[in-house]
């Protein structure tokens, strides 16, 4: 079965410094997420992607975030200048469509990166 | 706004016996998917059901049922037979066809514990 791929899956960083996080999503879904997951708590969405451009993104999704598809098969996701609180699980998903009648499309997630920050 | 909540942090089910998560919604699109996800203690995101605001029957999926009751915006995922493998934590989800937009929104979980 078909699944997204995340690397690495444990980054560690120093404060100020920039990281890129990247995703394989699922070869015929045409939608990409990113969310993160705080130790144990909820997860939150960050930022929507489809047809190479942002579609959505939250108020976490500040200046310092950014994504790209870079070419056709990767998604990934740039912190500029890490802090203490970006500290968390980042999750890659994708789906099938987005259409107005497919809202029934689930999410398929990577297994995450787990991004500390020092 | 779109709100899911998840009012149970943590239950306890004996293995082999029937356990209810519950999951309350809101929101104000008409149509609307609802999802439940499973996270084990490994990390992964895995999906287990859905629920399609105007579908008429409860989803079911192997040992999972959805008791979907649209009035009281309640989308509750029940699981049979619990084996210790269901030991993890268990998301419900929503996105809707408007106010959602392309977000999948989720509550703050529930940790579920299966005692042998």
């Amino acid at each position: 079965e078909p699944e997204v791929t995340q690397t690495p899956s444990h980054q560690v960083t120093q404060m100020g410094q920039e990281v890129i996080l990247r995703c394989v999503p699922i070869s015929n879904h045409l939608y990409f997420y990113w969310y993160r997951q705080i130790l144990g708590q909820k997860v939150e969405f960050l930022v929507s992607f489809y047809n190479n451009e942002i579609s959505e993104k939250s108020e976490i999704f500040d200046d310092q975030f950014s994504v790209e598809r870079p070419d056709g098969s990767n998604f990934t996701l740039k912190i500029r200048s890490t802090k203490l609180e970006d500290s968390a699980m980042y999750f890659c998903a994708s789906s099938v469509g987005q259409a107005a009648n497919s809202y029934n499309s689930p999410l398929h997630f990577g297994n995450g990166t787990r991004l500390t920050v020092t | 706004a779109q709100k899911i909540t998840q009012t149970q942090p943590g239950m306890f089910v004996q293995e082999k016996e029937a356990v209810t998560l519950d999951c309350t919604y809101d929101t104000s699109d008409p149509s609307y998917g609802l999802f439940w996800y499973k996270q084990p203690s490994s990390g992964e995101m895995i999906f287990l059901i859905y629920q399609g605001s105007y579908d008429q029957q409860n989803a079911t999926e192997g040992r999972y049922s959805l008791n979907f009751q649209k009035a009281r915006k309640s989308a509750n995922l029940v699981i049979s037979a619990s084996q210790l493998g269901d030991s993890a934590m268990y998301f419900c989800a929503m996105r809707g066809v408007n106010t959602g937009g392309f977000k999948t929104i989720f509550g703050a979980g529930t940790r579920l514990f299966v005692k042998a």
